[in-house]
C-alpha cells in the first residue's frame, strides 16, 4: 500500500506558466482534498471531491482548477501561475467511516 | 463561520515534562475535532479525534485530548514529552459537507 502519493515533489514555475499536480490514492476512498500550506496560515482547503466525476470549491479556490476523472486520482491545475501561489500543496484522501484524512508528502511549488 | 484558533505559535518544553497545546474552535453544531502532527518535510498524521461520547479521548504516541463544550476547546496533552515529539501540531474541525478547517499550527521544540 503506497497510501497517498503526490507528483512532483518540487517544482519551480515562472509567472504565467501552467502545471498540473497529481495525487493518487490506493485506499479506495471516495473523498479527496487539495490543501495549501503557508507559514503562519496552517492548511487551507482549495478544492475537494466527494467521488469520481465530482469537484467542489473550498476556502481558497481562485486560480486553481481540479478534476477527478478516476476515483484514485485527483488533479490540481494552475492555468497561469502567480507568485502568490508559491506554497506547499498537500493532497489527502478520507476514510468516510472514520473521518480520518490520509495525507501525501506534499509538493513544494515556487513561482518566480 | 467555522474557525480554529491555536493561540500558541511556538512552545518549548524539556524532555520528560508535561505538554498542553491549546485549541479553540468556532462551529455552530456539534463539532468533529481532530489533532494532527506534522514532522519536518512530511505530510500530516492523525493523532486523535473526537466525535461524541467521552470527552477525554486517547490517541497514538501517548497523546490525549479533552473536549470542553463550555469553553469551545479541544486541548492536546501528553504527560511526558519525548525528543521525538518535536513537530508541528494542527487542530482541525470537520464541518458540513465533510470540509475541514485547520488551525495555524503550534511548533513544538523539545530540549534535552
Amino acid at each position: 500500500n503506497a497510501g497517498v502519493t503526490q507528483t512532483p515533489k518540487f517544482r519551480v514555475l515562472k509567472t504565467g506558466q501552467s502545471m498540473t499536480l497529481l495525487c493518487a490514492q490506493d485506499m479506495n476512498h471516495e473523498y479527496m482534498y487539495w490543501y495549501r500550506q503557508d507559514p503562519g496560515m496552517g492548511l487551507r482547503l482549495i478544492h475537494y471531491s466527494v467521488g469520481e466525476g465530482t469537484t467542489a470549491k473550498g476556502e481558497v479556490p481562485d486560480g486553481y482548477n481540479v478534476s477527478r476523472l478516476k476515483k484514485q486520482n485527483f488533479l490540481l491545475g494552475l492555468e497561469s501561475a502567480a507568485p502568490s501561489q508559491t506554497s506547499v500543496y498537500f493532497c489527502a484522501s478520507m476514510n468516510q467511516r472514520t473521518y480520518e484524512q490520509y495525507f501525501g508528502p506534499g509538493t513544494r511549488l515556487t513561482v518566480t | 463561520a467555522q474557525s480554529v484558533t491555536q493561540p500558541d505559535i511556538h512552545i518549548t518544553v524539556s524532555e520528560g515534562a508535561s505538554l498542553e497545546l491549546r485549541c479553540n474552535y468556532s462551529y455552530g453544531a456539534t463539532p468533529y475535532l481532530f489533532w494532527y502532527v506534522q514532522s519536518p518535510g512530511q505530510g500530516l498524521q492523525l493523532l486523535l479525534k473526537y466525535f461524541s461520547g467521552d470527552t477525554l479521548v486517547q490517541g497514538i504516541k501517548g497523546f490525549e485530548a479533552e473536549f470542553k463544550r463550555s469553553q469551545s476547546s479541544f486541548n492536546l496533552r501528553k504527560p511526558s514529552v519525548h525528543w521525538s515529539d518535536a513537530a508541528e501540531y494542527f487542530c482541525a474541525v470537520g464541518a458540513t459537507g465533510n470540509q475541514f478547517y485547520f488551525g495555524t499550527g503550534t511548533s513544538l521544540t523539545v530540549i534535552p
